[in-house]
């Protein structure tokens, strides 16, 4: 069964401190994953793909299949990091279309 | 409106009372999909549109859930006889298409939720 998982449903740290909020994912195909990000009072957004291979507000996610892992990581934390951060896996299912499936999320609180 | 739109925004309800939850998607997009969030806990996948039609009911808790979407455009959320265990943010999304190879694919675009406390 497809399946992202998020250990942590807190990760607090200092400001510079690096990051690294973990996901790990079940999925017998081929893999599409996503950092999704919540600001307080902000709506839901899509912060990163891993098929872009892009860095956004300095954070980066690296796809590693053979520990099905694609961390999410920053080298200085910010305070306006703190959020909640979730990982997405698209799932294609028959007839041709995609399900997003999320995990559980994980808190950053970036302390000053 | 630019982005997608829920309503009502808070919703208190007493327990047994049946609930409406509106989404107004972004103008053209043609996938349409719920997802509830628990205090405390993840985002629950519910349902999925493509067009009017729903592929996916799969995260539909309960016959209690159900979910309608009209003119490939406005969906509607109804929760019959509510539960205390129904009480979390609702929240829609939507994206332009969801193509298997899609450069699309995978950026959805969420409501602001609509908070629903039963009582």
């Amino acid at each position: 069964a497809q399946r992202v998982t998020q250990p942590e449903k807190l990760l607090s740290v200092f400001k510079g401190a690096p990051v690294e909020l973990k996901c790990n994912y079940s999925y017998s195909g081929s893999p599409e994953l996503f950092w999704y990000v919540q600001y307080s009072r902000q709506r839901l957004q899509l912060l990163l793909r891993h098929i872009s291979r892009e860095s956004i507000k300095g954070f980066t996610a690296d796809l590693n299949k053979g520990e099905t892992s694609f961390h999410l990581k920053k080298p200085f934390a910010q305070e306006e990091d703190s959020a909640m951060y979730y990982c997405a896996l698209i799932s294609l299912f028959s007839g041709g279309y995609n399900k997003l499936i999320f995990g559980a999320g994980t808190r950053l609180a970036v302390h000053p | 409106g630019a982005g997608v739109s829920q309503s009502p925004s808070n919703k208190v309800t007493e327990k047994g009372k049946d609930v409406e939850l509106r989404c107004d998607p972004i103008s053209g997009h043609t996938a349409l999909y719920w997802y509830r969030q628990r205090l405390g806990q993840g985002l629950e996948f519910l349902i999925y549109f493509q067009g009017n039609s729903a592929p996916d009911k799969s995260g539909l808790p309960s016959d209690r859930f159900s979910a309608e979407r009209t003119g490939e455009s406005v969906s509607t959320l109804t929760i019959q006889r509510t539960q205390q265990e129904d009480s979390a943010v609702y929240l829609c999304a939507s994206s332009f298409r969801q193509g298997a190879y899609s450069s699309n694919t995978g950026e959805l675009f969420f409501g602001e939720g609509s908070r629903l406390t039963v009582l």
